[in-house]
């Protein structure tokens, strides 16, 4: 058990639809990561957020926004879903945001999009 | 981006030594070199960071050259649970983790 923890586990929507994916690190973690898997694009980095403010993006789709709260939990919002959505989103989490940052990742969220 | 290469699958036996090369040409100065593991359905476990020459944990060792244009993960005496993808990830972008392809291990009884 990592200390982070992801809900929803699984999700099945339709297209078209939006959904919230949520997160919340672990204790006295900082930056929050979301990360997509598919089996055709692998692990792809999404974006990063650190104390409440997001720091870096990667391929993140302009239909996906995230977000982190005061608390520190996060959430990943997708919408007008498509079927090439459908995977395994990832949320890590990490004390800081330096170089010799290990990344404690979540059991992800599975989502199925029909 | 600089390029990641390690073999796409190994096969092992248990109890075997298992030893899965990358090489990561472009490796910066500021760069460490970090291991990940990932069962199936499981998000990725980080296992190994070093910058040089040996870096041992309970579970691995790292074996870096002093050019630093690859890295050598070793798994002595793996088991079946051992059975995972392992990535390499020698380049800092900041803070996020830019895997490739792994290398899917393969350990049998």
């Amino acid at each position: 058990d990592s200390g982070v923890t992801q809900t929803p586990k699984h999700l099945i929507t339709a297209t078209g639809q939006r959904v919230t994916l949520r997160c919340s690190p672990r204790s006295g973690d900082l930056s929050v990561y979301w990360y997509q898997q598919s089996l055709d694009q692998g692990l792809q980095f999404l974006i990063h957020y650190y104390n409440g403010e997001e720091r870096a993006k990667g391929n993140i789709l302009e239909r996906f926004s995230a977000q982190q709260f005061p608390d520190l939990h996060s959430e990943l919002n997708l919408s007008s879903l498509e079927l090439g959505d459908s995977a395994l989103y990832f949320c890590a989490s990490s004390l800081g945001t330096g170089l010799f940052n290990e990344q404690f990742f979540g059991p992800g969220t599975r989502l199925t999009v029909l | 981006l600089a390029k990641t290469t390690q073999p796409i699958s190994m096969d092992s036996y248990e109890g075997q030594e298992v030893n899965i090369t990358c090489s990561h040409n472009n490796i910066a100065t500021n760069d460490y070199i970090t291991w990940y593991q990932q069962f199936p359905s499981q998000g990725p476990r980080f296992i190994i960071q070093g910058y040089k020459t040996k870096v041992t944990n309970e579970v691995a060792s790292l074996f870096i050259p002093a050019d630093r244009k690859s890295s050598t993960l070793s798994l002595p005496r793996v088991s079946l649970s051992d059975t995972a993808v392992y990535y390499c990830l020698p380049y800092n972008q900041g803070g996020k983790l830019i895997f490739g392809q792994g290398t899917e291990l393969s350990v049998k009884p």
